[in-house]
């Protein structure tokens, strides 16, 4: 079965700083690789999505992300944080359910800005 | 772009009462939704697909009798949760899809049992 492991439950960064949050994923066959934002009490936000192509994907709000298919990864990075940025990060997997494809989620990585 | 409405946003229901949650594609049509429970400071679980015109298909462990779902349009899927206890507390979230390539989510639901 498929799963996803973020390492990092709760990480603080400095506003203006650089952030990396780790994803690593175990499934059998190419995946299909999510990031998603939640701000506290709300649905969640898609920032950038893998499928194929170019392994470096960029997504919205100057997030990026690199899958690697050699550590199972797909890290989520941003060369320059900013206070809004504070919110709860989800990496998943999408795997082929037949006519559509299930997402299973890490738990979660939560990020602070500090001022 | 696509958006997905969920309604209500927070409900607070007696013990032993049911609540349904709605779940709309305001500007696509949704052959398949997702309904996912998200517990405090946890992932979010699947608990069934929806999928318009026929029965949803459930995840291990999800009780389908005591969430029901029915999918009567293209447009609008809803999760009733019936004979509600405290446990079944929690914040509920649907999902739609307009093609194969993401799906866009509700903004949720927190259901407090009391």
């Amino acid at each position: 079965a498929q799963s996803v492991t973020q390492p990092d439950i709760h990480i603080t960064v400095s506003e203006g700083a650089s952030l990396e949050l780790r994803c690593n994923y175990s499934y059998g066959a190419t995946p299909y690789l999510f990031w998603y934002v939640q701000s506290p009490g709300q649905g969640l936000q898609l920032l950038l999505k893998y499928f194929s192509g170019d392994t470096l994907v960029q997504g919205i709000k100057g997030f990026e992300a690199e899958f690697k298919r050699s550590q199972s990864s797909f890290n989520l990075r941003k060369p320059s944080v900013h206070w809004s940025d504070a919110a709860e990060y989800f990496c998943a997997v999408g795997v082929d359910g037949g006519s559509n494809y299930k997402l299973t989620f890490g738990k979660g990585t939560l990020l602070t800005v500090n001022p | 772009g696509a958006v997905v409405s969920q309604h209500p946003s927070w409900v607070i229901c007696k013990s032993g009462t049911s609540v349904k949650i709605e779940c709309r594609s305001l500007d696509f049509q949704a052959t398949t939704m997702f309904w996912y429970r998200q517990f405090p400071k946890q992932s979010l679980m699947l608990m069934a697909t929806s999928n318009e015109g026929s029965k949803a298909t459930y995840e291990q462990g999800v009780e389908k009798d005591k969430f029901l779902i029915n999918h009567a349009s293209l447009t609008l899927s809803t999760l009733t949760v019936t004979s509600a206890h405290p446990e079944d507390s929690s914040f509920y979230i649907c999902s739609a899809s307009q093609d194969t390539y993401g799906y866009t989510f509700g903004s949720g639901t927190r259901l407090t049992v009391v």
